[in-house]
């Protein structure tokens, strides 16, 4: 198994500022992952973050407004970038072990 | 593409009734089938899984069985307490372009236990 943080828990911006949410994993893994679950919904792959390499992109996110980075193989960061109020979300970040997904407690952003 | 449909929610139930919480789904090849469960105010746990058709994950009292030929995994529950209160995600999970395991989530059913 794989025990996996994020920082911050959670916080409240400015329209147009961005912000960068960390994800820490106990353990190495191949494949990293970042979702969202905007409010009242389930939850929506926004990119694998891939370790020395651009991250993929599911449709409708792009790098310029979600940039990735994955410096080693337990550390990832997303940023959410020129934010707006429909950035309000839960960001979660997720790790794939054997046949299972395991997930941080989310980041908890409220854009104003 | 892979798709999971469940139970809208909420779902009310007073402490030990049944629960069935229903899931759906439509996936090409075999995926994997899980139960997820989320607290208020904390990530997402796994709460069960199955790999192949006819297996039956088992957790906490839950419980859901694989069925290929309804495309279901039904998760249910014989007595639900207070502290079962949560939101459900049944999930997917199949070999996606680059090889990975892809997992497909269901919109959540919102349970509530009341005492």
């Amino acid at each position: 198994s794989a025990v996996i943080s994020q920082k911050p828990s959670r916080d409240i911006c400015q329209r147009g500022t961005s912000l960068t949410i960390q994800c820490q994993v106990d353990s190495q893994v191949t494949m990293m992952f970042w979702y969202r679950q905007q409010p009242g919904q389930s939850l929506t792959l926004i990119a694998t973050a891939n370790q020395g390499s651009e991250a993929t992109y599911e449709s409708g996110f792009v790098i310029d407004k979600f940039p990735i980075s994955r410096p080693n193989l337990t550390f990832s960061t997303l940023t959410v970038s020129n934010m707006s109020p429909e950035d309000s979300s839960i960001y979660l970040c997720s790790a794939a072990g054997y046949n299972e997904q395991f997930f941080g407690p989310g980041t908890r952003l409220t854009v104003l | 593409g892979n798709s999971v449909t469940q139970m809208e929610g909420p779902v009310t139930l007073s402490e030990e009734a049944f629960l069935t919480i229903n899931c759906t789904y439509t996936a090409t090849g075999y995926p994997s089938l899980f139960w997820y469960v989320q607290y208020p105010g904390e990530g997402l746990q796994l709460l069960l899984k199955a790999t192949k058709a006819d297996d039956k994950g088992s957790n906490k009292g839950f419980e859901a069985t694989y069925r290929k030929e309804t495309t279901s995994f039904h998760l249910e529950k014989g007595s639900v307490q207070v502290s079962d209160s949560a939101v459900y995600f049944c999930a997917l999970s199949d070999l996606g372009g680059g090889g990975y395991q892809k997992v497909t989530f269901g919109t959540g059913t919102k349970l509530q236990v009341i005492p």
